[in-house]
């Protein structure tokens, strides 16, 4: 059973650099998992923020960004705003049909 | 514009069933492949499943295999969740998206199932 694993919260100060990170239980993530990052305020369908691990969506301000940290998936805010307050979830493809999301991370600016 | 608009759900037992609907329009429906996913009350996203773009392959999360099926009707732009011993830990919003990629570029806006006795 594959197990997706991200931070349960974060916290960064407004104007900030914040990485909220994108792991496997076991093994390695690569570009190969196409991750992509998605942003949820409460009550709303979630937001696609970045594919593909490094591509914004359309729409999505340059201040984010995906990357693949070490072993890894990533996504950073540089400069965070009080709207960035939200839940982050990533998603990885594992191949035959079969996406995993992370449990995803709430971020907290303040 | 893209749009997607899930509906269908409801309250119902356990053991129950129920039918979920997504009508897409804004995009050329039978091109694309389709995923569903859902949010139980409080909790995480959880991929449920995916179909290809004419029907041709499916692919579903061990908790609903032999319960749920995914299909479409592309001739109505639509895709469906056909879901059967319906359970009380598959009380969830509901939100279908479409594949570009391998991402889910747009998403419904969700439709509640509530499992309960």
């Amino acid at each position: 059973q594959t197990v997706v694993t991200q931070e349960p919260s974060f916290s960064v100060s407004p104007g900030g650099t914040v990485t909220l990170t994108c792991g496997l239980s076991s093994g390695s993530v690569s570009t190969s998992h196409y991750p992509s990052w998605y942003q949820q305020t409460p009550g709303q369908a979630p937001r696609t923020l970045i594919y593909s691990t490094n591509t914004r969506s359309s729409g999505v301000p340059d201040r984010f960004s995906g990357s693949i940290l070490g072993n890894k998936a990533a996504l950073t805010i540089t400069g965070a705003q009080a709207d960035d307050e939200s839940d982050y979830y990533c998603v990885l493809y594992m191949g035959s049909g079969i996406w995993v999301f992370g449990g995803g991370t709430k971020l907290t600016v303040l | 514009q893209v749009q997607l608009v899930e509906s269908g759900g409801g309250v119902v037992q356990p053991g129950g069933s129920l039918r979920l609907s997504c009508a897409a329009s804004g995009f050329t429906f039978s091109s694309y492949d389709m995923h569903w996913v859902r949010q139980a009350p409080g909790k995480g996203l959880e991929w449920v499943a995916f179909i290809r773009y004419d029907g041709s392959n499916k692919y579903y999360v061990d908790s609903v295999k032999g319960r749920f099926t995914i299909s479409r009707d592309n001739s109505k732009s639509t895709l469906l969740l056909q879901m059967n011993s319906l359970r009380v830990e598959d009380t969830a919003v509901y939100y279908c998206a479409n594949v570009y990629g391998y991402y889910f570029e747009y998403w419904g806006q969700g439709t509640l199932v509530t499992v309960s006795s």
